[in-house]
């Protein structure tokens, strides 16, 4: 079972919808949580950080984490276009351990449509 | 500020062939990582260096790959002899040292797509 699961879509919407991506993960370890954002034939590009648990809210882009449920959230309101990319979330661990290595899920490939 | 930079962009060897990536971090970063994604698949932690010293090499999948980060600047990751499954993108990344989201911002470079005939 892998660590970190993220539906690969592809998820197609209209554009100025309302889209929700997720992930799950199995790890109770992980702490720090990141939405990245990879246009094709580009690096990802971080997107949202969240420590812990909560939410997190940038412009048009909300972050959610639910610890107690494993579960992680990126909510993108009125979607334009220029969305249209692959999102990545990714986590890794805390304390000592916590050298930065992150775990990604496969991404979730997301097209808005004008 | 320049990004994180990655050379070359594609490669096209041939199995048995040796390839040699290179990743320039952003200055001053003193943590370096190398991902790799293959055809599929989710991209994985292949190691870590916190300057010159290998903090964690845990991903590496086995012997044919080294990975160097003389004088802590820039790092290659050499495969040496290449196989099929070694095509995919290979990703840097690299971060300030620190806690918490000092260092695990990372920064992201464009990848070299490695293709293995």
């Amino acid at each position: 079972q892998k660590e970190v699961e993220q539906d690969p879509g592809p998820l197609s919407v209209p554009e100025g919808a309302i889209v929700s991506l997720n992930c799950t993960y199995s790890n109770s370890a992980f702490q720090y949580f990141m939405w990245y954002r990879q246009y094709s034939r580009k690096g990802p590009e971080l997107l949202m950080y969240t420590y812990s648990s909560g939410n997190k809210e940038d412009g048009r882009f909300t972050a959610q984490v639910d610890k107690s449920s494993k579960y992680i959230s990126l909510f993108i309101r009125d979607s334009q276009p220029s969305d249209s990319a692959t999102y990545l979330c990714a986590m890794s661990g805390r304390g000592g351990g916590n050298t930065g290595k992150l775990i990604f899920g496969q991404g979730t490939t997301l097209q808005v449509k004008p | 500020e320049a990004g994180v930079t990655q050379f070359p962009s594609h490669s096209v060897i041939e199995k048995g062939q040796t390839v040699t990536l290179r990743c320039d971090p952003i200055s001053g970063h003193d943590n370096l990582y190398w991902y790799r994604r293959v055809m599929g698949k989710e991209i994985k932690f292949l190691l870590h260096f916190v300057k010159e010293s290998k903090q964690d090499e845990s991903g590496m999948p086995n012997n044919r790959f080294l990975a160097e980060r003389t004088g802590g600047t820039y790092s290659t990751l050499k495969v040496q002899p290449a196989e099929l499954e070694d095509s995919g993108v290979y990703f840097c990344a690299s971060s300030q040292v620190g806690t918490g989201r000092r260092k695990n911002e990372q920064f992201f470079g464009p990848g070299t797509r490695l293709t293995v005939l």
